[in-house]
């Protein structure tokens, strides 16, 4: 089955700075990468996610890149703000073969005012 | 448009007694997940129906969790008997599975289960 690998587990940035997540996968046939944040007690947010047929999308401050050949796939949030503190989780789907989601470790991300 | 719901929110119980999560999906998605979630750790799948039907449970402890979902739409998961160990969140999950795209998941508030 698919593994996806997250680093770093923590991240502190300064207000204003950037941010970078990164993920590995190991299934080729993965096709659906998406990105949620979870606030503390609250559900899985989606806020971005991007297929096999782009490199890279973009959201406002929020962007993710793909690499299929080297099976990694990254979260940017430039400009942070204190809200987006908040624990970030990476997924990898195949939307052809069956809908299952492997999810990675998450990320505990700090925003520092 | 209302998303997906669950019940109850929170739940305490004493270990060896039986518990029950229900989940209402979005409207129109035909897959459901179920997952458990422990603190500081990522979602990890117990169970994914396509309609009524099971297609994934290799994750889910058959000797004390069974799951349904008779009608292909709201679920049922099921914890008999609790053990302590089984504290966790449960979260619900549902998605349109077409094989062509367009597979966003959305997730539930989830049942946070605590097991004395």
């Amino acid at each position: 089955g698919e593994n996806v690998e997250q680093h770093p587990s923590t991240l502190s940035v300064q207000e204003g700075d950037s941010a970078v997540i990164k993920c590995t996968y190991s299934d080729s046939a993965s096709n659906y990468f998406p990105w949620y944040k979870q606030e503390l007690g609250k559900r899985p947010q989606l806020i971005i996610d991007i297929r096999s047929n782009v490199g890279e999308k973009k959201d406002q401050r929020i962007a993710v890149t793909l690499n299929k050949t080297a099976k990694h796939f990254s979260l940017h949030i430039t400009e942070t703000q204190p809200e987006d503190s908040a624990v970030y989780f990476c997924a990898a789907s195949n939307e052809v073969g069956g809908n299952q989601f492997y999810f990675g470790t998450g990320t505990s991300l700090t925003v520092i005012p | 448009e209302a998303g997906v719901v669950q019940s109850p929110r929170y739940k305490i119980i004493e270990k060896k007694q039986p518990v029950a999560f229900w989940c209402n999906p979005i409207s129109g998605h035909n897959t459901l997940y179920w997952y458990l979630q422990n603190l500081g750790q990522g979602p990890e799948l117990l169970i994914r129906y396509e309609n009524e039907e099971a297609v994934d449970d290799s994750q889910l402890p058959k000797d004390r969790f069974s799951a349904e979902r008779l009608k292909g739409v709201d679920s049922t998961l099921k914890i008999q008997p609790a053990e302590l160990g089984d504290s966790a969140v449960y979260l619900c999950a549902s998605s349109f599975t077409s094989g062509r795209g367009g597979n966003e998941q959305f997730f539930g508030p989830g049942t946070r289960l605590t097991v004395l």
